[in-house]
């Protein structure tokens, strides 16, 4: 039981170039999420996923893209990447709405 | 979004020393959540609590639900040098479809 996967874990991209965030859990969750954490900003939701077939928006979403390909797997995409989107970026997941929701270790993304 | 207020930001405390920790809102939760993030990891799941009054246990941290439920406190007892990390407090509303993150207390244990 792995629980929340994300892959890659660095990356490091050109302004301009597109890139997937892959995020797998395997605990059954209905509900995923994508954050964003940059220093002394805590964590801010960019999207979520309620349950499969269902995306909406976050708190900061201009910039990126959701795919809930399946209950499992919720990918996050950077059409065109920008300086402003260096960060860590976190997947969640929860068993529903509002309920606890267990973090995968992180993919950490620098744009130049 | 919703703002949680965790107080201190950072601590710097000796080995050994209780730690106390809070996160405060101006509206009402009905779940209050606290984890623990270690450097360059996710954050973890902690402690969950979920009716107002609660007082709840894991092992040397003791959280509590905020009898007013626009608050939550973490206490660590005894600390040791692996407590470092970053401290989030989260909670959820009514009506939300996602929690609301505090920004984070830093803590430093000194050996």
């Amino acid at each position: 039981n792995a629980g929340v996967t994300q892959t890659p874990k660095f990356q490091v991209l050109k302004t301009g170039q597109s890139m997937t965030l892959q995020c797998a859990q395997d605990m059954n969750h209905n509900s995923m999420y994508w954050y964003r954490q940059d220093p002394g900003m805590g964590l801010r939701l960019i999207y979520y996923s309620a349950s499969e077939g269902t995306t909406d928006k976050g708190e900061v979403p201009n910039g990126y893209n959701v795919s809930r390909l399946n209950k499992r797997e919720f990918s996050l995409r950077l059409e065109s990447a920008a300086p402003s989107q260096t960060s860590v970026y976190f997947c969640a997941s929860s068993e529903a709405p509002r309920d606890e929701q267990y973090f995968g270790p992180g993919t950490r993304l620098t744009v130049t | 979004g919703q703002q949680l207020n965790q107080s201190p930001q950072s601590m710097f405390i000796q080995e050994g020393e209780d730690v106390s920790m809070n996160c405060t809102s101006s509206s009402i939760f009905n779940t209050w959540l606290w984890y623990k993030q270690d450097p360059g990891e996710g954050p973890v799941l902690l402690i969950a609590l979920y009716k107002a009054g609660e007082l709840t246990s894991n092992g040397r941290l003791t959280a509590q639900f905020g009898i007013t439920r626009k608050d939550s406190f973490l206490n660590i007892s005894a600390s040791i040098p692996s407590d470092v990390g970053i401290y989030f407090c989260a909670g959820s509303q009514t009506g939300a479809n996602n929690l609301f993150f505090g920004t984070g207390t830093r803590l430093t244990v000194i050996p």
